[in-house]
């Protein structure tokens, strides 16, 4: 069974550019939930959809943030225009409908460089 | 409100030897998860073990084991005899049924570097 998968790995943008991240959650789950870690600080919760319904956007941190989840499967993270505060790693985690947060699984992670 | 602190930001140590990674947390629901998780250099999180807040025996999984204590708020995570491949950031992490156990509130992580 294929895990989360993210993509791109590592991406590096200027400030004032706009950058999307992909999370391919794994097949069958409902639940999808985006966390960002910032250099040297703890993972941040910022959103939670249940198949292509947002849930839970309450980490979100501005309007430069657009999440998608079109159809309920992969999902997007749209920055836009990305500031250089923006720059860590970006998780995405899924899991099954009745599983919630506690039996989610992680990807490897989108490292964002906003310079 | 829900914290999970890890005063620990960086530790070194000698291959072979024990390290104790501490974990502290904060929460006013009596029913919780808490976890730990290991972020090595390739960057994935990689899931160790999921405790409930009824379970407060200790568990052992080969070189790892895990000291739960709710009367002090911790959930220490202990290696013995470490080696080079432990070498990662380790995040402690709680979830709760404020959250509706969907929330998973992560500690800063404590980086671990195994010296050969």
């Amino acid at each position: 069974e294929a895990g989360v998968t993210q993509f791109p790995s590592h991406s590096v943008i200027e400030k004032g550019q706009t950058v999307t991240l992909r999370c391919d959650p794994i097949s069958g789950h409902d639940n999808l939930y985006w966390y960002r870690r910032v250099m040297g600080k703890e993972i941040k919760f910022l959103l939670h959809f249940v198949k292509e319904s947002k849930q839970d956007e309450s980490g979100m941190p501005n309007n430069r943030f657009l999440a998608e989840r079109t159809g309920g499967t992969y999902s997007t993270l749209k920055v836009q225009p990305a500031e250089l505060e923006d720059s860590g790693v970006y998780f995405c985690a899924s899991s099954h409908l009745d599983r919630g947060g506690t039996e989610a699984f992680f990807g490897q992670g989108t490292r964002l460089t906003v310079v | 409100a829900q914290k999970v602190t890890q005063a620990q930001t960086e530790i070194s140590v000698v291959e072979k030897e024990d390290v104790t990674l501490d974990c502290v947390y904060e929460t006013r629901d009596t029913t919780y998860y808490l976890f730990w998780y290991k972020q090595p250099p390739s960057g994935e999180l990689v899931f160790l073990i999921r405790r409930n807040s009824f379970d407060e025996q200790n568990e052992i999984s080969g070189r790892y084991s895990w000291n739960f204590q709710k009367s002090t708020s911790s959930f220490n995570f202990t290696i013995t005899a470490s080696q080079v491949v432990d070498s990662a950031v380790y995040f402690c992490a709680l979830s709760s049924n404020s959250g509706g156990y969907q929330k998973v509130t992560f500690g800063t992580g404590t980086k671990l570097q195994v010296i050969p």
